[in-house]
């Protein structure tokens, strides 16, 4: 089955302990994002990459860091997690750019205290 | 600055009824402009998608309409059903970069039986 994968889809940490969050797909797309969304302010793209080893940022890059070794894998990296970076997080991926249609991921609840 | 502005921020309609969705977006230069469902604590998935040059694309009891000259769009919704409560969510893709996709912030719908 052509999916997007997130894991964890649940998490709790504190302040300041470093936390991966994996993404994965298995439809051979070339571009992958990541995205934050929080109530009322909806999607807003943290980075993006176009293939391996290329990324860059979105629009809401800062606290956050992603890497693309690999085709199907896209991971965020938070180095040291803040309050306000409490959210539902998304990957997502389309075949070529940004402007494919984009499969998501389930989604990923944040929360650190 | 690209923005999408959705309206209504929110509505509730029976089952059965019609409702159509407003999307207003300022994005230059125009690519193309996505409609993505969106159901609680799930990743959207894509609806529909318009080009410059399409007027009116329909998928199923949903047909979006887009008025490049106003850049206006709308989402009508026929024959409403409990499972069309979800969040609606307007795209728009500038042309010329991966990066700009302007995400509007959503309208939630509640079919109520």
């Amino acid at each position: 089955e052509a999916q997007v994968t997130q894991n964890p889809r649940y998490l709790i940490t504190v302040t300041g302990k470093k936390l991966t969050v994996t993404c994965s797909q298995n439809m051979n797309h070339e571009y992958m994002s990541w995205y934050r969304q929080d109530p009322g302010l909806g999607l807003r793209q943290i980075y993006y990459s176009m293939n391996v080893e290329v990324t860059d940022k979105g629009d809401v890059p800062e606290g956050y860091k992603v890497s693309r070794k690999e085709k199907r894998n896209f991971p965020l990296i938070l180095e040291s997690p803040s309050p306000n970076q409490t959210s539902l997080y998304f990957c997502a991926s389309s075949l070529t750019t940004g402007w494919d249609e984009q499969y998501f991921g389930p989604g990923t609840r944040l929360t650190v205290t | 600055k690209n923005q999408v502005e959705q309206s209504p921020q929110s509505l509730i309609i029976l089952e059965g009824k019609n409702c159509t969705l407003q999307c207003n977006y300022t994005v230059s230069p125009f690519s193309n402009l996505r409609w993505y469902k969106q159901d609680t604590g799930r990743g959207p998935v894509s609806l529909t998608i318009m080009t410059f040059s399409e007027n009116t694309k329909s998928n199923g009891r949903y047909t979006a309409t887009l008025d490049a000259d106003t850049k206006q769009s709308s989402l009508h919704i026929t024959a409403s059903q409990l499972s069309d409560s979800a969040s609606y969510i307007c795209v728009v893709s500038a042309r010329g970069s991966a990066r700009q996709l302007t995400f509007g912030s959503g309208t939630q719908l509640t079919v109520l039986p």
